[in-house]
């Protein structure tokens, strides 16, 4: 049982590029996450889905987009990568409210 | 504005000893907390969790107790162990619940041999 799969788990981008972080979940969850950490931060929501073709905004949903297109599969994109966008990002997923399981974590460096 | 509070960024105890970590929050919304533990490379895992209905709730080595009054919450580890030396977050969820979680700034938990 996979869990919360993260792919890639480190990339290092130009400022401009563009890339898509992969999040797969095979726990038949509805509800799943986008966060991300930073130093001194904890973690932040980025963005959110409630269940297939639906995605709603986070706390700080800003350079980023999202699509469920799958119920299964939650993809971030970064359309033009800032270094203000370096960070770690955690999928997660849940069922319940009292039940998130996240994935191990996505490095992504912007220079 | 945060609306869930660790106000200590690291803590440092001697193993066999209790550590004590602390939570605050400002929403009086909340009606449920989580701690999560976090190690280097890893995703946050849960560790335990309370309903605002109870003011304790124990798991082991775990124990959280929670003040409604004061919008406090604290997590006891006893005795504390080498293993348990990670990072800490506290966590509510945000609206209905499904909206996601919202996390405090962490507490970095180190255990002294």
């Amino acid at each position: 049982n996979a869990g919360v799969t993260q792919t890639p788990k480190f990339r290092v981008l130009k400022t401009g590029q563009s890339m898509t972080l992969l999040c797969a979940q095979d726990m038949n969850h509805e509800y799943m996450y986008w966060y991300r950490q930073d130093p001194g931060m904890g973690l932040r929501l980025i963005h959110y889905s409630v269940g297939e073709g639906t995605t709603a905004k986070g706390e700080v949903p800003d350079g980023y987009n999202v699509s469920r297109l799958k119920k299964q599969n939650f993809l971030l994109g970064l359309e033009s990568a800032a270094p203000s966008q370096t960070s770690v990002y955690f999928c997660a997923s849940s069922f319940h409210r009292e039940s998130y399981t996240f994935g191990s974590g996505t490095r992504l460096t912007v220079v | 504005d945060q609306q869930v509070k660790q106000n200590s960024p690291s803590l440092s105890v001697q193993e066999g000893r209790i550590s004590i970590l602390n939570c605050d929050y400002t929403n009086s919304m909340f009606d449920y907390f989580l701690w999560y533990k976090k190690y280097p490379a890893e995703g946050p895992t849960f560790l335990i969790s309370i309903s605002s209905i109870k003011d304790k709730n124990e798991d082991g080595r775990f124990t959280v107790f929670l003040n409604k009054s004061a919008k406090h919450l604290s997590l006891h580890i006893v005795p504390s162990q080498p293993g348990d030396s990670a990072v800490y977050f506290c966590a509510a969820p945000s609206g209905g619940g499904a909206d996601g979680l919202t996390f405090g700034k962490g507490t970095h938990l180190i255990i002294q041999p």
